[in-house]
């Protein structure tokens, strides 16, 4: 199994910066990479997919690099509505998720 | 748009039958771009991929994958008539209390259509 690890498990971030959240593989998934955002109580949704790609409807505040085993997506300009707990998932064998990088007000 | 409805009963007994369904509107279960999977998230295990099910017309024939962690006790079905899929997991323990996700894969890796999400706790 692929081992996906978040960093850090919670930033702090001032409303109007950037946040930047890692992902590392336990080995390559090649590009094969998706980061979700999840509001507490609500399904995850889906930001970015192949590492880069914005998924339909998400604003260009967010995105994503990386490849082989070292991801990030960064958000600038954090609004209200960033708050939230964001994942990583590869899909190169199976699938398989990250803990989750939970991003507050300071 | 695609839209994903869950239905099912959110307490059972352990060692009794987990029984999900998800409801497809805007796309087809028995559509040859996309397969239909069974998520689910604990505070313990996290998000955890469970299994899918999805449609060759090619072959006219469907196919499953199942996680190694459920494999045995969990089945996946579709019913085209009513276009839907289910879940079904037997021998539950109260490890298994997890809110449920179904979601559609269109055959690229990712999900990118959710249901809501189905609570399920696993008394003992």
């Amino acid at each position: 199994e692929i081992v996906m690890t978040q960093s850090p498990a919670t930033l702090s971030v001032s409303p109007g910066d950037t946040a930047t959240l890692s992902c590392r593989a336990s080995q390559s998934v090649n590009r094969n990479l998706a980061w979700y955002q999840q509001i507490p109580g609500q399904a995850p949704r889906l930001l970015i997919y192949g590492a880069s790609t914005r998924a339909t409807g998400i604003p260009a505040r967010f995105s994503g690099s990386g490849s082989g085993t070292e991801f990030t997506l960064t958000i600038s300009s954090l609004q209200s509505e960033d708050f939230s707990i964001y994942y990583c998932q590869q899909y190169n064998y199976w699938w398989t998720f990250g803990q989750g990088t939970k991003v507050d007000i300071k | 748009q695609v839209q994903l409805q869950q239905s099912g009963p959110g307490l059972v007994k352990s060692s009794q039958t987990l029984s999900l369904t998800c409801a497809i509107s805007g796309d087809s279960v028995s559509s040859n771009s996309a397969a239909w999977n069974w998520i689910r998230q604990s505070p313990s295990r996290g998000l955890e991929w469970l299994g899918r099910t999805y449609y060759r017309s090619d072959r006219s024939d469907w196919y499953k994958n199942y996680a190694e962690s459920v494999e045995g006790r969990a089945t996946i079905s579709a019913d085209t008539p009513r276009n839907h899929f289910s879940l079904q997991m037997n021998s539950l323990s109260p490890d298994d209390t997890a809110i449920y996700y179904c979601a559609r894969d269109p055959f690229s890796g990712q999900f990118d259509n959710w249901g809501q999400g189905s609570l399920v706790t696993v008394s003992s």
